[in-house]
């Protein structure tokens, strides 16, 4: 089953613009991940928040994570074409073999 | 640096035949590994784990079935396919120690049933 739910499913936005998209879950994680997947290809790992951590960086990345409202967002800042692929959330439950269970994922179009 | 590969990239098989994908990883040792299944603008359905050679676990009933034959190693089969089973299937792996460790993918298999 599937626990996380990016909204929006899709989202078009122009080079320089930032784009964000949130991600719902349902149970208690251990840690929550975002992943990049270009059309056809596997995915990248891009970065990794934990239950206790609030908001992460990286590079042009920036992560937040709310227990309480059991959501996470991804927000990219100046947007490139490069950045054009699909994002995907996906949660770990701490079964301690480091299992995820993933959204549908955000396909994100950026236009030169 | 640690790599996986996978193989083929793409496939076509007739419904009824066998399946024999191949993943491994270079550079790592006691991976855990995964199989997962994506269907088209979906997201990924964890298939089977292993933490161990040998050690499968099975996380939803289907037609297919994996196997841990060396450390690095990871093979998903089917004796006979069906045309739910079409998909593009991905190969993962993380770091058996602590917690927290993010997956790395291989690059897929594009499995079209015919």
């Amino acid at each position: 089953s599937q626990q996380g739910e990016e909204d929006p499913q899709a989202l078009s936005i122009q080079e320089g613009e930032n784009a964000t998209m949130n991600c719902s879950y349902k149970t208690s994680i251990n840690n929550l991940q975002w992943y990049r997947q270009n059309s056809g290809r596997g995915l990248v790992h891009l970065i990794l928040i934990r239950s206790n951590e609030r908001e992460k960086h990286s590079g042009r990345l920036r992560v937040t994570l709310d227990t309480s409202k059991k959501s996470s967002s991804l927000l990219i800042t100046a947007s490139r074409a490069a950045d054009t692929a699909s994002y995907f959330c996906a949660t770990d439950a701490g079964s301690g073999y480091s299992t995820l269970t993933f959204g549908k994922g955000t396909m994100l179009l950026v236009s030169p | 640096s640690q790599t996986i590969h996978q193989w083929p990239a793409t496939l076509v098989q007739p419904v009824g035949s066998p399946l024999s994908l191949e993943c491994t990883v270079e550079g790592t040792s006691n991976p855990n590994l995964y199989w997962y299944r994506q269907a088209a603008g979906r997201g990924l359905q964890l298939l089977f784990y292993s933490v161990g050679i040998g050690q499968i676990s099975s996380e939803v009933p289907q037609n297919l079935s994996a196997s841990r034959p060396q450390d690095r190693q990871f093979i998903l089969s089917s004796k006979k396919l069906l045309l739910s089973d079409s998909g593009f299937y991905l190969c993962a792996w993380s770091p058996r120690t602590g917690w927290n460790q993010p997956q790395h993918f291989g690059d897929g298999t594009r499995l079209s049933i015919l």
